[in-house]
């Protein structure tokens, strides 16, 4: 059974520092991996989507990475800025469905 | 373009009540899903409907049922409700009819179950 985790579960720092979000999964036989945000009281917002033969995609300031032999993706966000506070979610797909991680609380302080 | 709508944005209900949450979506995409958001549980994923017609059961079934009703939208069904089933409600959407693409998400439906 695929299991996603996020670690840390919330995050803040300075404006204008580069945000690291991690995320581990436990099958490697995934067909994507897909980074979302949430705003509080919102829906999801697809970022990025890394299918499993890529390594990464970028979207101006983010960029996300998938290694599927040791489980991890990383979404980096350059230059933070106070807008990208919310709540930043990793999902994998495993073929038939999506496995959602437990999500990274991001605070960016002006 | 609305993309993905739900209705009610929020409900309480009493322990045994039913009710029914609406999605609609006009990306003409042909699959829906629908998920439950629990803290620190993340998104689990009740029902979806890979197209028109089909439906098949997530991780979190029980006690729930839905309806494709056309292609635009997508019914869940609580019969009887339960204090477990307590939750935020997200319908999503996405083209192609595979988990393997960018899934497109409504705003979500609040449930409180007393």
């Amino acid at each position: 059974k695929q299991e996603v985790t996020q670690i840390p579960a919330a995050l803040s720092v300075p404006e204008g520092e580069n945000l690291v979000l991690n995320c581990s999964f436990t099958d490697s036989a995934i067909y994507n991996l897909q980074w979302f945000r949430q705003d509080p009281g919102k829906g999801l917002t697809s970022l990025l989507l890394i299918q499993s033969s890529q390594r990464e995609q970028t979207s101006g300031r983010l960029n996300a990475s998938l290694d599927k032999s040791s489980g991890r993706s990383t979404l980096y966000i350059a230059a933070s800025q106070p807008g990208d506070s919310a709540t930043y979610l990793c999902a994998g797909d495993a073929g038939n469905k999506l496995t959602f991680g437990g999500g990274t609380r991001v605070l960016v302080k002006p | 373009n609305a993309g993905v709508t739900q209705t009610p944005k929020f409900q309480v209900l009493k322990t045994g009540q039913s009710m029914t949450l609406q999605c609609a979506q006009d990306m003409n995409h042909n699959s829906m899903y629908w998920y439950r958001q629990d803290p620190g549980m993340g998104l689990r994923l009740i029902y979806y409907s890979a197209s028109e017609g089909t439906t098949d059961k997530g991780e979190v079934p029980n006690g729930y049922n839905v309806s494709r009703l056309n292609k635009r939208e997508f019914s869940l069904r609580l019969e009887s409700a339960a204090p477990s089933q307590t939750s935020v409600y997200f319908c999503a959407s996405s083209k192609q009819g595979a988990f393997s693409e960018t899934q497109y998400f409504g705003p979500g439906t609040r449930l409180l179950v007393l």
